[in-house]
């Protein structure tokens, strides 16, 4: 099977401007899950969405949104970029039945 | 809500040797835990967990880890490191068997490998 698949890879944006990532899970797995990761802080939980619905979020402004389409596809949209939003953002996927995250290789965002 | 506190944040190690990476969590419910794996420009990569049952979990590559309920502990080691082990590791914790309430991470032990 393939992997988690997320683009774009690496981007740059300045300050004020929105940005969409985009996350394709595995197949067969409808459990889509973002993390922020930055130096400062660490890696964090965004949001997890699960058959279209977001079952739980982390503790983010909201400026920071997401979705999840019918074919489990998620994109996670942060709006008003600022400077400290900087980082590499995860997403990762789930079967329900099953216990393992399985995470993509990350887009790099850079704000400047 | 849950803690995780990763208490080295870099260990240098000599190839062959071996090596500990040490975890602590906090939470007042029960716990999954798990140890994850980045290598520089890539995910996070899933090296093993504890869902319930014995407390030694054998993982992939090599390594292991024991939960020790009573310390809140969840110790990392590996009998005899290589060069290729050289990466940074995540200590994480759910409340939910899948995370599905979100994983929260350690601030991560970076591994250092020395010829």
């Amino acid at each position: 099977k393939a992997g988690v698949t997320q683009t774009p890879r690496y981007l740059i944006k300045t300050r004020g401007q929105q940005v969409t990532l985009s996350c394709s899970p595995i197949s067969g797995h409808r459990s889509v899950s973002w993390y922020q990761q930055t130096p400062g802080q660490g890696l964090q939980f965004l949001f997890e969405y699960f058959s279209e619905t977001q079952r739980n979020k982390g503790n983010f402004p909201g400026r920071f949104s997401g979705r999840q389409f019918s074919n489990s596809r998620s994109e996670m949209n942060v709006s008003t970029l600022e400077l400290g939003d900087s980082a590499l953002y995860l997403c990762a996927s789930k079967d329900p039945d099953g216990y393992e995250q399985y995470f993509g290789p990350g887009t790099r965002l850079t704000v400047t | 809500a849950q803690s995780v506190t990763q208490l080295d944040s870099q260990v240098p190690v000599f190839e062959e040797a071996p090596v500990e990476l040490r975890c602590n969590y906090s939470s007042s419910v029960s716990v999954y835990l798990f140890w994850y794996v980045q290598y520089p420009n890539q995910g996070l990569q899933l090296l093993l967990k504890y869902l319930s049952g014995s407390t030694l979990v054998k993982g992939i590559n090599g390594f292991e880890a024991e939960f020790n309920k009573s310390q809140t502990s969840f110790h990392l080691r590996k009998p005899s490191v290589h060069i290729s082990d050289t990466a940074e590791y995540f200590c994480a914790v759910s409340a939910n068997r899948g995370g599905a309430d979100g994983l929260t991470f350690g601030k991560g032990t970076h591994l250092i490998i020395q010829p």
